[in-house]
Formats: C-alpha cells, sequence, structure tokens
C-alpha cells in the first residue's frame, strides 16, 4: 500500500533550527510536497522536489533522496509564527497526492 | 473573488439529510479535488476534476458525488449524510491536469452530521 509517514508532533525554540523528516512509499512517484497549515486554516503551499537534493527558499529549505524514499523540511531561525502543522505529501503514478497525518510544530520562547 | 471560496464555512446537519458544498475559483485552473481532514489523518481524496466535463473517484468516494459543468465551481453533494461524514471539507484547484502543479486550497466547510 501507499504510506507517508512523519512526526505527530516536535518542540523547537525561537530562533532555533528544526528538521521535519518524511519518509513515503508509494506506487510510483512524481515528487514531494511540502504545505503548512496553520490550526483552523487551509494548508498553503511551502515546498516542491522531483530531483534529489536541497532546495533553499529564505528560512525553509527541502531534501528529497528518491532512492531513499527521504525528504526532509528544515526551518530556520524559527519564529512564533512557525508554530503550525507541516503535511508532507507525495506524488504517485496517477498524480495524485498521498498525505501524510501532518507533523505538529510548537513554538517555545 | 480571489482565490477559491467554499460555502457554508460551517454547517450542522441531521443524518440522513442532502447536502451540497459549495466551491468556487476564479484562477481558470483545471483541475479541481475535494478533499477531507480528519484529526489524526492526513487529507483524504474524495474525487477530482481534470478539467471541466470530467469527473474521478479518490481514496474515499462513497457517499458523496460531484459535478464539474464549468472552469469555475465543482460542488460536492452529500446524499443522505451520516455521522462518520462529519470533518472538515477542503477544495483545492491547481492550474496543470498532470498533478504536479501546485494545489491552492479554499478556507474548508467544516461539517457536523448528529
Amino acid at each position: 500500500g501507499q504510506n507517508i509517514d512523519q512526526p505527530t508532533e516536535m518542540t523547537a525554540t525561537e530562533g532555533a533550527i528544526v528538521q521535519i523528516n518524511c519518509t513515503y512509499q508509494t506506487s510510483g512517484f512524481n515528487g514531494l510536497f511540502w504545505y503548512q497549515q496553520h490550526a483552523g486554516e487551509a494548508p498553503t503551499f511551502l515546498s516542491y522536489n522531483v530531483l534529489d537534493g536541497l532546495e533553499e527558499k529564505g528560512r525553509f529549505s527541502s531534501f528529497l533522496s528518491r532512492s531513499k524514499g527521504y525528504s526532509y523540511l528544515l526551518l530556520k531561525e524559527l519564529q512564533m509564527k512557525d508554530s503550525a502543522s507541516y503535511l508532507c505529501a507525495a506524488l504517485d503514478s496517477n498524480y495524485q497526492l498521498i498525505w501524510g497525518a501532518g507533523t505538529k510544530l510548537i513554538i517555545k520562547p | 473573488i480571489a482565490g477559491i471560496t467554499q460555502a457554508p464555512t460551517s454547517q450542522i446537519l441531521a443524518a440522513g439529510r442532502r447536502m451540497t458544498l459549495r466551491c468556487t475559483q476564479d484562477m481558470r485552473h483545471n483541475a479541481m479535488y475535494w478533499y477531507r481532514q480528519d484529526l489524526g489523518l492526513g487529507l483524504r481524496l474524495i474525487h477530482y476534476s481534470n478539467t471541466a466535463g470530467t469527473t474521478g473517484k479518490g481514496e474515499v468516494p462513497d457517499g458523496y458525488s460531484v459535478s464539474r459543468a464549468n472552469t469555475d465551481d465543482f460542488p460536492l453533494t452529500l446524499a443522505s449524510a451520516v455521522p462518520s461524514q462529519t470533518s472538515v471539507y477542503f477544495c483545492a484547484s491547481s492550474g496543470g491536469r498532470s498533478g504536479t502543479d501546485t494545489q491552492y486550497f479554499g478556507p474548508g466547510t467544516r461539517l457536523t452530521v448528529l
């Protein structure tokens, strides 16, 4: 079956760095998305990786290893507003997104 | 309108009643999607449409139906609501038909079926 695994919850300190991991098993693979979702709001797009390597976008970076079925989202210089859930989603061979349950990130002062 | 709108924002519904959740986008996107989001579970695809006039079933289509008469609108209908359909429903759209384009989400509809 198809599966996305990511930690349920993580805690980090304001100003620090945090890495949120995601492993995926899908029938075929056409890329990996990360979304941010604040409580009570809609998911918003953060990044898309289809090739191996690191994509940097400001304070956020996303890494992909296709051979390992692994991705991570790296958040630097954490701010209180980064408290949210981070959703990992893999695009399968039918170009449908398979979603993880999300990682709730708690930022402490 | 800017982006995707959904209506209603929230609804409490008696079991057995019929309900239509509305979704409208103004980005001229080809593809549209309906998801449900339940606590502890990932977003699950209910139905999708790659272009106006076509629809497809997602992971959890039972009890739901959709139509795509035009590019902008993609309503989701619950023919006879059951308590297990209590959830937050998100509509999304993307520009391309291949699925690699970014999906943009509406604000969601919180539905409670009693």
